[in-house]
């Protein structure tokens, strides 16, 4: 089966620095999105992100499908960002393979 | 539009017992995926419904199951709890569209400890 790897494991920022987030999958996909969930377990949408160049404020996403990877940016990071950033991909079925995750703590 | 809703949002209980979890899609969502997430395994897949019907299944044991109902609310049931089935229970939902597989929306999540 597919196989979804993140890097770095954990990261630790200081309010205001940028950081870039890494997906690498193992084959094809259909679809890849980026969630951030909260301390209290729930997973918030970032981005649905097959292909191609995506921003949403801070935030934004890039994913070369050809070359199977896919990137999370945040800049000017504030404590609100602190928490888990998981990427998922699915291929062919809704079933969604997550990546094992990057923990990133920012403090003021 | 309201989210994806799961009850009950904690839950405790002893080996050997069974337990119910459910699931209200996001309004007009036909497909309802169920997901364990625990500190060892990570977040894994347990099943997909869709109109009713199982379409995939995860690797887990016979004491998970789950249905879907016209409404396309779902529950997932596990019997015969064991202690390694302490975890967080995610539902997810999804506006499946012919061949093309969207944009996944996740519930609170149902974090279930057993004693």
């Amino acid at each position: 089966g597919i196989q979804v790897e993140q890097s770095p494991p954990d990261l630790i920022l200081q309010e205001g620095a940028n950081s870039t987030l890494r997906c690498n999958f193992s084959d094809s996909v259909n679809n890849l999105q980026w969630f951030h969930q909260n301390p209290w377990g729930q997973l918030i949408n970032l981005f649905y992100i097959p292909s191609g160049t995506k921003q949403n404020g801070r935030l934004s996403a890039t994913t070369v499908a050809t070359e199977r990877y896919s990137l999370l940016y945040i800049s000017s990071s504030q404590t609100t960002d602190s928490g888990v950033y998981f990427c998922a991909v699915n291929y062919n079925t809704d079933k969604l393979i997550f990546g094992t995750g990057t923990r990133l703590q920012v403090f003021p | 539009k309201a989210g994806v809703t799961q009850t009950p949002r904690y839950l405790i209980k002893t080996r050997g017992q069974q337990v119910t979890l459910s699931c209200s899609p996001i309004s007009g969502h036909r497909s309802v995926s169920w997901y364990q997430q625990t500190p060892g395994q990570g977040l894994q897949f347990l099943f997909e419904y869709f109109s009713e019907t199982q379409r995939n299944k995860g690797n887990f044991p016979g004491r998970f199951s789950g249905r879907q109902f016209s409404n396309s609310r779902s529950e997932m049931n596990v019997s015969t709890l064991e202690l390694g089935d302490s975890a967080l229970y995610l539902c997810a939902s999804s506006l499946f569209e012919g061949a093309r597989y969207n944009e996944q929306f996740f519930g609170p999540g149902t974090r279930l400890t057993v004693l």
